[in-house]
């Protein structure tokens, strides 16, 4: 999976509650990525960073937040779940030099 | 609002046959990539092509793009059972990914 984890695999969280998803890579990549995947829709990217402290809004951002405080890794933050955020989140990594991206395994999250 | 929109949606076939899905897209994209999913996991990157090319080749995968028609299609020869998963294309406008819902293949043993 190209130096790329996430943590946790699987969360069940309950409405409302605060959940921080972490993507963690060894590559030394610049750009940084957050995707939902929901069926019928493919992937859709939440947000994005260009390097530490540099982030954008994606597609779908509300209800979603972001850091980027070291190079390798690149949080996101729902501060409030809602049972419309229940999808598989995937991170990718794209160096500077290309522009295939590297995903992670994903990370299955659960809002009741 | 997705970029790529793949056809079929879904798609089975007998090993050794070739399998084409296709993909159509609405704005100008410097690149336009495919990328493999098996059941669970991450997407794994297949090729790129780039919007001055036509056509490209790896293996037994064949790519073309039309950007007067806004359109691209893989081919995979020769299909394995191996080669069961979804296929999503994804464009590339400035760092701005978006990807379709993608072709759901199956290849019968």
């Amino acid at each position: 999976d190209a130096g790329i984890t996430q943590s946790p695999r699987h969360k069940v969280t309950e409405t409302g509650t605060p959940v921080t998803l972490r993507c963690h890579q060894t590559e030394n990549h610049r750009y940084m990525y957050w995707y939902r995947q929901d069926p019928g829709h493919g992937l859709r990217l939440i947000h994005y960073s260009y390097g530490v402290k540099d982030t954008d809004k994606g597609e779908v951002s509300d209800g979603y937040s972001v850091s980027r405080s070291k190079t390798e890794d690149f949080l996101l933050t729902l501060e409030s779940a809602t049972s419309s955020q229940t999808s598989v989140y995937f991170c990718a990594i794209k160096g500077q030099d290309y522009y295939e991206q590297y995903f992670g395994p994903g990370t299955r999250l659960t809002v009741t | 609002s997705q970029q790529g929109e793949e056809d079929p949606q879904a798609l089975s076939i007998q090993e050794g046959e070739n399998a084409t899905m296709n993909c159509s897209y609405k704005t100008s994209i410097n690149n336009l990539q495919w990328y493999r999913q098996n059941s669970g996991r991450g997407l794994v990157h297949l090729i790129l092509i780039r919007s001055n090319e036509r056509e490209k080749h790896s293996g037994r995968l064949r790519v073309t793009l039309d950007t007067s028609k806004k359109s691209s299609s893989l081919l995979i020869t020769a299909s394995r059972a191996a080669d069961t998963a979804s296929y999503f294309c994804a464009t590339d406008s400035n760092n701005d990914m978006r990807f379709g819902a993608g072709t759901r293949l199956t290849v019968k043993p």
